[in-house]
């Protein structure tokens, strides 16, 4: 039992270049998630997935896309990275009912030079 | 408002004793508030979580106070060991339309325990 898994754990960017990350979990979770964490600041949502096919927008969803084609695979792109998206992605799940225990992946780290 | 305010940002303390941090929140919305701890390259793993009609709980060594008048919560960590030194983000739920939870999270302790 993995867990929620990352894809890659590291990775450099220009500006400009686009890329995907991708998200895993093996718990059956209904929900999924996208954050970010920058020094200073916590976590903040950027998309979100109540279930597969669908998605919504979090806090900070702009420069970003997400997809949820399977219920275990939850995908974020960037189609034209920006420094400011320099950070630490995580992606989360939970189950149905306490919902307010996400269970997070190891983290993405990503800079955009 | 969805903010919820932590602090301080960093704290050390010896081995044995019983670091403190506080948040405090203004959406009366929230359903829940949890403790997430996050050691040096993984992601945050629930500590332990409190319901705003209850004004304390225990889970081991790890003690969450809420005051709901005041709108404010805080974690004890009682006995600290080395091991407890880490990044404690507080946070608060509520439920999004169709399913889930936001959470909205605090911006962190840094705990370091000294032995």
């Amino acid at each position: 039992n993995a867990g929620v898994t990352q894809t890659p754990k590291f990775r450099v960017l220009k500006t400009g270049q686009s890329m995907t990350l991708l998200c895993a979990q093996d718990m059956n979770h209904e929900y999924m998630y996208w954050y970010r964490q920058d020094p200073g600041m916590g976590l903040r949502l950027i998309h979100y997935s109540v279930g597969e096919g669908t998605t919504a927008k979090g806090e900070v969803p702009d420069g970003y896309n997400v997809s949820r084609l399977k219920k275990q695979n939850f995908l974020l792109g960037l189609e034209s990275a920006a420094p400011s998206q320099t950070s630490v992605y995580f992606c989360a799940s939970s189950p149905q009912g306490i919902s307010y225990e996400q269970y997070f992946g190891p983290g993405t780290r990503l800079t955009v030079t | 408002q969805q903010q919820v305010k932590q602090s301080p940002q960093s704290l050390i303390v010896q081995k044995g004793g019983i670091p403190i941090i506080n948040c405090a929140y203004e959406n009366t919305a929230f359903d829940y508030f949890p403790w997430y701890q996050q050691f040096p390259g993984k992601g945050p793993a629930l500590l332990i979580a409190i319901r705003p009609d209850v004004s304390e709980k225990k889970e081991g060594r790890f003690t969450i106070s809420f005051n709901k008048s005041a709108k404010q919560f805080s974690l004890h960590i009682m006995d600290s060991q080395p091991g407890d030194s880490a990044t404690y983000f507080c946070a608060a739920s509520w439920v999004l339309t169709g399913g889930g939870n936001k959470l909205t999270f605090g911006t962190g302790t840094q705990l370091k325990v000294e032995l």
